[in-house]
């Protein structure tokens, strides 16, 4: 079954509109979620852990928020070079498996 | 420092041919994982190794062999290519106590 489920699938935004990517998930015994950068031809880039609903991380225009059943990725003001796709993976509860969704793809218009 | 370094970068292969895709890392990390990624998939785990001489399945190792020897190197092995195993293929390192995963750039395999 689906562990991670990002929407939307893609998201086209006017420099300077602020918007956010969703991440559900299903797996029980969160060991962390995971947020990760993808440019076209590149691999996955670390940006946040989260561990804990109510938590929060942010970096530059980027905050990850955390509740019991999903993951907000906020973008305040984006620019052009924020476009990229955004993926939200969680931690299997043992072991090394991590559970990566399907990615939701922004592009910033200048 | 070169961190996760893929190798080749693009491959096509025929149906039946074998290869192996090279990964290698110079982090001294203990975990490595393998993954495919496929056009509305999100990536699928293969394999994994949690030290030297030890390996174990993921998600989709059907078709798949891995083997670590040392730290550095962990080869993804393909015996008889098939066109489902076209994909994008990205390597993988992580340190024991860290939650951060540090990829590759990819390899896109193509089976015609």
């Amino acid at each position: 079954e689906d562990q991670v489920t990002q929407s939307p699938e893609a998201l086209r935004l006017q420099e300077g509109e602020s918007s956010s990517l969703n991440c559900s998930y299903t797996v029980s015994g969160l060991r962390g979620l995971f947020w990760y950068r993808q440019d076209p031809g590149k691999g996955p880039e670390f940006l946040f852990t989260l561990y804990s609903a109510g938590e929060e991380k942010e970096k530059e225009r980027l905050k990850a928020t955390l509740t019991k059943k999903e993951s907000f990725l906020h973008i305040t003001a984006p620019k052009p070079e924020d476009s990229a796709t955004y993926l939200c993976a969680v931690q299997a509860p043992t072991g090394n498996q991590f559970y990566f969704g399907t990615g939701t793809s922004l592009t910033v218009i200048p | 420092n070169a961190g996760v370094t893929q190798t080749p970068k693009f491959r096509i292969l025929k149906i039946g041919q074998s290869m192996t895709l090279q990964c290698t890392q110079d982090m001294n990390h203990n975990y490595m994982y393998w993954y495919r990624q496929d056009p509305g998939m999100g990536l699928k785990l293969i394999y994994y190794s949690v030290g030297a001489g030890i390996t174990d399945k993921g998600e989709v190792p059907n078709g798949y062999n891995v083997s670590r020897s040392t730290t550095e190197d962990f080869p993804l092995r393909l015996e008889l290519a098939a066109p489902s195993q076209t994909s994008v293929y990205f390597c993988a390192s992580q340190d024991r106590g860290s939650e951060k995963l540090f990829f590759g750039s990819g390899t896109q395999l193509s089976v015609l």
